[in-house]
């Protein structure tokens, strides 16, 4: 089974509609991340959580909120979603800063908006 | 804010031929850099992970360096492969806690 995981993977919507995307991981990691792919211009944080009750805006937050439900659940929502938000996004998890520590990666939901 | 370069943007070599590919960055108080593997479509795979203390690492036909004082790090690719063919995506840890991405290097290694 994947240590992270993201649905849906794929997910085509109209303007105007609330989208959730969700993201699960199993490897015991405290630090969440959300980001989204544009091409040409990388990934970009748009929230992060260190914990259940420490929630922090990325460099793109407007237009998106989070909700981190429990230590392995970290949600992304879209509450009016529009056509520049089509893009990959991504969930990844961090280990507390000490050690080798190392990002890891969900598959992806790629999001149309229409 | 820290900035992450990658140069080239895209590259394309035959098979077998050693490459290199750069990233450079404008803050050099980072955490750690991590080299990562991106197929078309899919998600990022970790490749290696270089702490600020260290100067390199290396995994099987790759080395990562790292020159912090100067804001470089470059991957160097051994006896490249068809399916060495992907982006290679550079990312640097914040002592302030966020990861900035370079926009990637798409390698293409011809048979």
């Amino acid at each position: 089974d994947a240590d992270v995981t993201q649905t849906p993977r794929n997910r085509i919507t109209k303007t105007g509609k609330r989208i959730m995307l969700e993201c699960s991981q199993t490897k015991g990691h405290d630090r969440m991340y959300w980001y989204r792919q544009d091409p040409g211009l990388g990934l970009r944080l748009i929230y992060y959580s260190f914990d259940v009750k420490d929630i922090n805006k990325g460099e793109i937050s407007d237009g998106y909120s989070v909700s981190r439900q429990a230590q392995a659940k970290f949600s992304l929502s879209l509450e009016s979603a529009i056509p520049n938000q089509t893009a990959l996004y991504f969930c990844a998890t961090f280990p507390a800063r000490s050690g080798y520590n190392e990002q890891f990666f969900g598959p992806g939901t790629r999001l149309t908006v229409l | 804010k820290q900035e992450v370069t990658q140069i080239p943007a895209a590259l394309s070599v035959p098979e077998g031929e050693n490459l290199v590919l750069n990233c450079s960055f404008t803050d050099s108080a980072i955490y750690n850099l991590q080299w990562f593997r991106q197929d078309p479509g899919k998600g990022l795979t970790s490749l290696l992970l270089i702490q600020s203390s260290q100067r390199e690492q290396t995994s099987g036909r790759l080395n990562a360096s790292l020159d912090k004082s100067s804001g470089r790090s470059t991957l160097y690719i051994a006896a490249s492969q068809p399916g060495d063919s992907a982006t290679y995506l550079c990312a640097v840890l914040n002592t302030g806690n966020q990861f900035y991405f370079g926009t990637g290097t798409s390698l293409t290694v011809i048979p």
